[in-house]
């Protein structure tokens, strides 16, 4: 069963850093690609950052690119998202999600539970 | 404001066939498949469709999706109580380097 736990998410202040994590179960882990997705309260989905199954292609939304980067530790099964230069506008709960390929325009086929993240002083 | 234009809201009674439409252009569902998520209240979202009509093992054939140009459509046929939730198509996009994009999400409502 393919299970994505995802982790840290808190409380930040504006201009502040955090990473989040995401454990990975029950597949092959470096056979795929991974995303994050987040949802802003009472928002919809928004595509955040997408990472091949080796970490070599990475892309990212233009709302994100330049503080977000994606990367992934295949040795521990984990993928990760550090995020600088936090904004209220980033205030979501974080999706770990699973690609149906190991590259990049294929679909998201497996979703976490999210981890919330509050960007507030 | 979303690539991808879905209608906000969409309703139907039981038994009732909806249908919820998805635009976009030809960097997007012109020239990439499109797949569609279900969401219910307070859960992660599901996939329902990829490939433009393909549905995974477990998804009831009362759903069914398709694809003409650069729209696409997902049709919920006999519809039931359970399926009110908020729907939402997504596609590769080839522009600015590639990049996922989301519709902004139908909300459809069982009377």
């Amino acid at each position: 069963e393919v299970q994505l736990v995802e982790s840290g998410g808190v409380v930040v202040q504006p201009g502040g850093s955090l990473r989040l994590s995401c454990a990975a179960s029950g597949f092959t882990f470096d056979d795929y690609a991974m995303h994050w997705v987040r949802q802003a309260p009472g928002k919809g989905l928004e595509w955040v950052s997408l990472i091949s199954w080796d970490g070599g292609s990475t892309y990212y939304a233009d709302s994100v690119k330049g503080r977000f980067t994606i990367s992934r530790d295949n040795s521990k099964n984990s993928l990760y998202l550090q995020m600088n230069s936090l904004r209220a506008e980033d205030t979501a709960l974080y999706y770990c999600a699973k690609d149906a390929n190991y590259g990049s325009g294929s679909y998201v086929d497996y979703w976490g539970q999210g981890t919330l993240v509050t960007v507030s002083s | 404001q979303s690539v991808l234009t879905q209608p906000p809201s969409a309703s139907g009674t039981p038994g009732q066939r909806v249908t919820i439409s998805c635009s976009g252009s030809s960097s997007n569902i012109g020239s990439n498949t499109v797949n569609w998520y279900q969401q219910l209240p307070g859960t992660a979202p599901k996939l329902l469709i990829y490939s433009n009509n393909q549905r995974p093992s477990g998804v009831p054939d009362r759903f069914s999706g398709s694809k003409s140009g650069t729209s696409a459509s997902l049709a919920i046929s006999g519809l039931q109580s359970e399926d009110e939730a908020d729907y939402y198509c997504a596609a590769w996009d080839d522009s600015l380097n590639g990049r996922w994009v989301f519709g902004g999400g139908t909300k459809l409502t069982v009377l």
